[in-house]
């Protein structure tokens, strides 16, 4: 069972146009870790979402953690080609802080056509 | 710039014929892991080291080893790939435990086994 779930598992959108990823889990994180992996590359943190509510921007791409610290979501304005990749959000339930293991959803395959 | 070096980025081995995958990291972390991915799946952590602590996930294969002679260095070995050990291997770091600081990734090792 995944702890993580993110939707959709694939998204294919003309440049220009809008998208968002969801990250939703029953479990609380004490926080969430958004990467990006390009094609053949390893994953590069994106951001981290620490507080309840949190809203942190990146240029095109909004990212905003639940009140509640069980869900997360990243939304990109204006998508470039560029902005193509495999989107994985990770982070660690409070229920097992003792316990050090980063999850990660399954990811977000993000295809932006020019 | 400081950073996760994986060799080779392509390795290629027959059924059964032992290969070691490499990762070497100038960041100074404590935390060196291994991490399994299939095509656009999340990564599946096989093991990691807290300094010269090895800790091996409950699910990893016994056909999968690790070493980590110094701080700057952690090798992969395979001791007997199948196919379906073919996957993107790949190697991150993180100052502290997870959950705690995000990981830097290298950009991989994909292994081929014929």
């Amino acid at each position: 069972t995944q702890l993580l779930e993110q939707s959709p598992q694939f998204l294919s959108i003309q440049e220009g146009e809008n998208l968002t990823v969801y990250c939703n889990s029953s479990s609380v994180f004490s926080s969430l870790q958004w990467y990006r992996q390009e094609p053949g590359e390893g994953p590069v943190l994106l951001v981290t979402v620490v507080t309840g509510g949190e809203v942190k921007k990146l240029k095109r791409l909004t990212f905003q953690f639940g009140d509640a610290r069980k869900d997360s979501s990243l939304h990109i304005t204006a998508a470039q080609p560029g902005d193509t990749g495999l989107y994985l959000c990770a982070g660690a339930p409070i229920f097992l802080s003792n316990d050090y293991k980063l999850s990660f959803g399954a990811g977000t395959t993000v295809t932006v056509r020019a | 710039d400081a950073m996760v070096i994986q060799n080779p980025r392509y390795q290629v081995t027959q059924f059964g014929k032992p290969v070691t995958l490499s990762c070497s990291q100038t960041l100074n972390h404590n935390v060196m892991y291994w991490y399994q991915q299939k095509s656009s799946q999340a990564p599946k952590l096989l093991f990691h080291y807290y300094d010269k602590d090895f800790n091996n996930e409950a699910d990893t294969p016994d056909n999968f080893q690790s070493r980590r002679p110094n701080t700057s260095f952690c090798f992969l070995d395979i001791r007997s790939p199948g196919l379906g050990d073919a996957a993107m291997y790949l190697c991150a770091t993180s100052r502290a435990r997870q959950g705690i600081s995000p990981l830097h990734f290298g950009n991989g090792t994909r292994l081929t086994v014929t």
